[in-house]
């Protein structure tokens, strides 16, 4: 059975502490894994877009990394404004989406 | 801005009574998604649309119907509503393609008693 998980869960944070987020899938057939970024009471707001094992794509304070088995979204020295739930979705012949991961940064 | 509005924003209801839920392009976009949003799932799609009239069902499409009579409008009903109903509901776009990166609107929270 195709599954996303993320790790961990929730992510409290210092502001300029940097850290990973988790992506790991199990899915046959990938054909591209996303970033979302969703404040709350909000939709969920498109980041990157991975393809292939080996790709990197940044903006900003993110890094969005895959692996074969896995992506990371690196955080380098965030900001409270980074404070969000950060989604990730893989591709296959549909779309599956984790749970996410709740990320606060502290002044 | 991928110019998607939902209407209503918030809804309350009573079991038993019909909902539709609209979705609104300003973009001649083919691909349109519903998803609902639930503590503990990932958003998990209803249904989904290719193209006036052309729509298929997603993995939590019973209870839920759909219709796309222009390009920009989508619209989701619920024919007798539940309280499992009950989530927080997105439609999205899709720029790009089926299934590429999605663009979604803000959402309409429902609430079924």
């Amino acid at each position: 059975e195709d599954q996303v998980t993320q790790s961990p869960e929730a992510l409290r944070l210092q502001e300029g502490e940097s850290s990973s987020l988790n992506c790991s899938y199990t899915v046959s057939g990938l054909r591209g894994l996303f970033w979302y970024r969703q404040d709350p009471g909000k939709g969920p707001e498109f980041l990157f877009t991975l393809y292939s094992a080996g790709e990197e794509k940044e903006k900003e304070r993110l890094k969005a990394t895959l692996t074969k088995k896995e992506s990371f979204l690196h955080i380098t020295a965030p900001k409270p404004e980074d404070s969000a739930t950060y989604l990730c979705a893989v591709r296959t012949y549909k779309y599956i989406f984790g749970t996410g991961t709740r990320l606060k940064v502290l002044a | 801005d991928a110019g998607i509005t939902q209407s209503p924003r918030h809804k309350v209801t009573e079991t038993g009574t019909p909902v539709t839920l609209r979705c609104h392009q300003t973009e001649n976009h083919r691909y349109m998604y519903w998803y609902r949003q639930d503590p503990g799932h990932g958003l998990r799609l209803i249904h989904y649309s290719y193209g006036v009239k052309d729509t298929d069902k997603g993995e939590v499409s019973d209870g839920y119907s759909v219709s796309r009579s222009k390009t920009e409008d989508f619209l989701l009903t619920l024919e007798s509503a539940t309280s499992s109903q009950t989530s927080v509901y997105f439609c999205a776009i899709s720029l790009s393609g089926e299934y590429n990166e999605q663009f979604f609107g803000p959402g309409t929270r429902l609430t079924v008693l």
